[in-house]
């Protein structure tokens, strides 16, 4: 069974780092990309980007380029997710999805990973 | 960027209605467009991808159409797990996009 496990809420204070992740079981977890999607408060999904854990091959949203780092380590089949300095604005929360191979839609999601950025 | 528009924002329908949700792209996309259905506290589902391939598992209620620049997303009888928020998605080119979202709603 495919799943994703995305790791627990955050709340943090705006200026600190952070790290999220997401975990592939089920599957060959470097065949397939894996991305990141944003929804804010009451609001829409945003793409914000993907990477190939086989080559770390990474496509940013140009939204989020140079805002977050998107990255994998193949050896314990997990993705992340990073911010240097966060901004009350990152509050929300985010989704990693695996990319349905041959193609550029999420087939299997994480369960959602609740960012708070608040002083 | 390939911007996305979804139609209506909000629809009011009962049970048994058959919905229909647009999604119109700002350029052509071919037939690279997901549909994609999200409840409350709870991460996206796809139903629809390649504008009209139901995914596994999806009920047959569900059916998409369209290519090019015009998609739409059909409930034929809507039932009450239906209410939800419906989002399409581009993946014909990099950056990958999503429309605004429509939320169906129990009239």
């Amino acid at each position: 069974e495919v799943q994703l496990v995305q790791s627990g809420a955050e709340v943090k204070k705006p200026g600190e780092s952070l790290k999220i992740s997401c975990k592939g079981s089920g599957y060959r977890f470097t065949s397939y990309w894996i991305g990141w999607v944003r929804q804010m408060p009451g609001k829409g999904l945003e793409w914000m980007g993907i990477i190939y854990p086989g080559d770390s091959d990474t496509r940013y949203s140009p939204s989020f380029q140079g805002q977050v780092t998107i990255s994998a380590d193949k050896s314990i089949s997990t993705a992340y997710l990073q911010w240097s300095s966060l901004k009350a604005s990152d509050t929300a929360m985010y989704y990693c999805a695996r990319v349905k191979t041959g193609t550029n839609f999420f087939d299997y999601w994480g369960q959602g990973t609740l960012v708070t950025v608040s002083s | 960027d390939i911007q996305m528009t979804q139609s209506p924002s909000t629809l009011s329908a009962s049970v048994g209605d058959r919905v229909t949700i647009t999604c119109r792209a700002r350029q052509s996309i071919s037939s690279w467009l997901a549909w994609y259905q999200q409840k409350p506290g709870k991460a996206p589902k796809v139903l629809i991808y390649k504008a009209s391939s139901l995914e596994s598992g999806v009920p047959s209620r569900f059916s998409g159409s369209g290519s090019g620049t015009e998609f739409n997303l059909t409930i034929s009888s809507l039932q009450p797990d239906d209410f939800a928020t419906y989002y399409c998605q581009q993946y014909n080119s990099y950056p990958l996009t999503f429309g605004g979202g429509t939320k169906v709603e129990i009239k």
